[in-house]
């Protein structure tokens, strides 16, 4: 079993659409959580980190965290063509190994 | 600032070639990062600098990879002699602070092995 697991997508949604991207994971002891955006030929960016159950919100993004059912997301409200890429959910048990989801890829349709 | 700089951008090369793949970290970064993602796959952790010193290496598939850091700043990956299993996407990450969410990644160098 895979330690993380991301709905695999494509996703393909219209501009200003609601974007909903999943993980769930097996390891108890991930305690850090994070959403990085990759664009084509390009290296992870860091989009958001929490640490803790309940939501974040950073301007149009919104980070999610169930740990109890060890399930998190991320919502990008607003969806702009600009915000086509791969979108990857990493999470780690407080030392320095990431463990990534596979990458769901959106498409905003203009 | 500059960022995580990685050369080269990609590579090509026959098996049983070597090859060896350079980072740059963000300066004043103490801890460097090696991932790698083959195709279809996650990104997978290879290992873990501090300054010079190697702090895990358990991510390393086998033992015809070899990282190093030289004098703590940018280190070398090579991989000798390269598979085809070995084709895929090298990313490397630092950060300021260890066990810290913020890794900074590099664009990645893609090998492929023919």
């Amino acid at each position: 079993q895979k330690e993380v697991e991301q709905d695999p997508g494509p996703l393909s949604v219209p501009e200003g659409a609601i974007v909903s991207l999943n993980c769930t994971y097996s390891n108890s002891a991930f305690q850090y959580f994070m959403w990085y955006r990759q664009y084509s030929r390009k290296g992870p960016e860091l989009l958001m980190y929490t640490y803790s159950s309940g939501n974040k919100e950073d301007g149009r993004f919104t980070a999610q965290v169930d740990k109890s059912s060890k399930y998190i997301s991320l919502f990008i409200r607003d969806s702009q063509p600009s915000d086509s890429a791969t979108y990857l959910c990493a999470m780690n048990a407080n030392d320095y190994k990431l463990s990534f989801g596979a990458g769901t890829t959106v498409t905003v349709r203009a | 600032e500059a960022g995580v700089t990685q050369f080269p951008s990609h590579s090509v090369i026959e098996k049983g070639q070597t090859v060896t793949l350079r980072c740059d970290p963000i300066s004043g970064h103490d801890n460097l990062y090696w991932y790698r993602r083959v195709m279809g796959k996650e990104i997978k952790f290879l290992l873990h600098f501090v300054k010079e010193s190697k702090q895990d290496e358990s991510g390393m598939p086998n033992n015809r990879f070899l990282a190093e850091r030289t004098g703590g700043t940018y280190s070398t990956l090579k991989v000798q002699p390269a598979e085809l299993e070995d084709s895929g996407v090298y990313f490397c990450a630092s950060s300021q602070v260890q066990g810290t969410y913020e890794q900074y990644f590099g664009p990645g160098t893609r090998l492929t092995v023919t």
